[in-house]
C-alpha cells in the first residue's frame, strides 16, 4: 500500500519568514495531495491540495509543489503569521481523494515572534 | 450549516469492554470516512463508506473493529474487546463526492478514547 513520509517532524521559524514541508510518497499511480492544518484541540481542515495534472498550486500565502518523477511534493507558506502554528499533515490519494487518505505523521510548525 | 458531528467527545473504557461511537455527516454528503489519531501520529485511515456501496474496509486493524452506516447517513464504529492499544482520537469526516471530481473531505471534532 502507499507510504508518506514527512519531514521535518518540527519546524521552528521566525514570524515573517517563510516555512516549507517536505512529503514523500511511494506509489507512483497516487494523484491527489491534500494538505490539512491541525491546530491544537481542534479538527483538522484542508487548506490547499493539487492534483497530479499539475506541478503548483497558490493561494495566496501558502503554495504547493509536486514533482512526480521524484513522487515528492512540498509546502511552502510565505510571510508566516502567529496564526500559522498548528501541526500540518501531508496525505496521498490513488483515487482522487474519492477514498481513505493515506496521511504523513505531521509537521509541528511552531512561529517565533 | 452543521459541520459533521461526533459524539461521545469523550469515552473512557475498561479494557474488555466494548464501545459504540458515533458520527452525523454533514447533510447530503455521500462519502463517509473514519480515521484514528494516535498521540503524536498522523490520521490512520480505518474504513470507508460511498453511497450504498460495499464499504472499503481495508485499513480496519483487526476484527476487533466494525462499522456500519444506515440509510446512508450516521455511522457507528464499534470495537469489541477493547485493548489499551486502541486508546486514540477516532476522527469522522465525510464528503460530498460526485462522480468525476470528488469533494474535500470534512472532518468531525472526534471522539477521544481511552481504554484503562
Amino acid at each position: 500500500g502507499e507510504n508518506v513520509e514527512q519531514h521535518p517532524s518540527t519546524l521552528s521559524v521566525q514570524e515573517g519568514d517563510s516555512a516549507v514541508i517536505k512529503c514523500t510518497y511511494s506509489d507512483s499511480a497516487s494523484n491527489y495531495f491534500p494538505w490539512y492544518k491541525q491546530e491544537l484541540g481542534k479538527r483538522p481542515q484542508l487548506i490547499i491540495d493539487i492534483r497530479s495534472n499539475v506541478g503548483e498550486k497558490k493561494d495566496q500565502r501558502i503554495a504547493v509543489t509536486l514533482n512526480k518523477t521524484a513522487k515528492h511534493f512540498s509546502l511552502h507558506i510565505t510571510e508566516t503569521q502567529p496564526e500559522d502554528s498548528a501541526v500540518y499533515f501531508c496525505a496521498a490519494s490513488t483515487r482522487g481523494g474519492a477514498d481513505g487518505l493515506t496521511f504523513g505523521k505531521g509537521t509541528h510548525l511552531i512561529i517565533q515572534p | 450549516g452543521a459541520g459533521v458531528s461526533q459524539s461521545p467527545s469523550n469515552k473512557v473504557t475498561e479494557k474488555g469492554k466494548d464501545v459504540e461511537l458515533r458520527c452525523d455527516p454533514i447533510s447530503g454528503h455521500t462519502a463517509l470516512y473514519w480515521y484514528r489519531q494516535s498521540l503524536g501520529q498522523g490520521l490512520e485511515f480505518l474504513i470507508y463508506f460511498q453511497g450504498n456501496s460495499a464499504p472499503d474496509k481495508s485499513g480496519l486493524p483487526s476484527d476487533r473493529f466494525s462499522a456500519e452506516r444506515t440509510g446512508g447517513s450516521v455511522s457507528t464504529l464499534t470495537i469489541q474487546r477493547t485493548q489499551q492499544e486502541d486508546s486514540a482520537v477516532y476522527l469522522c469526516a465525510s464528503s460530498p463526492r460526485t462522480s468525476g471530481r470528488p469533494g474535500e473531505q470534512f472532518f468531525g471534532p472526534g471522539t477521544r478514547l481511552t481504554v484503562l
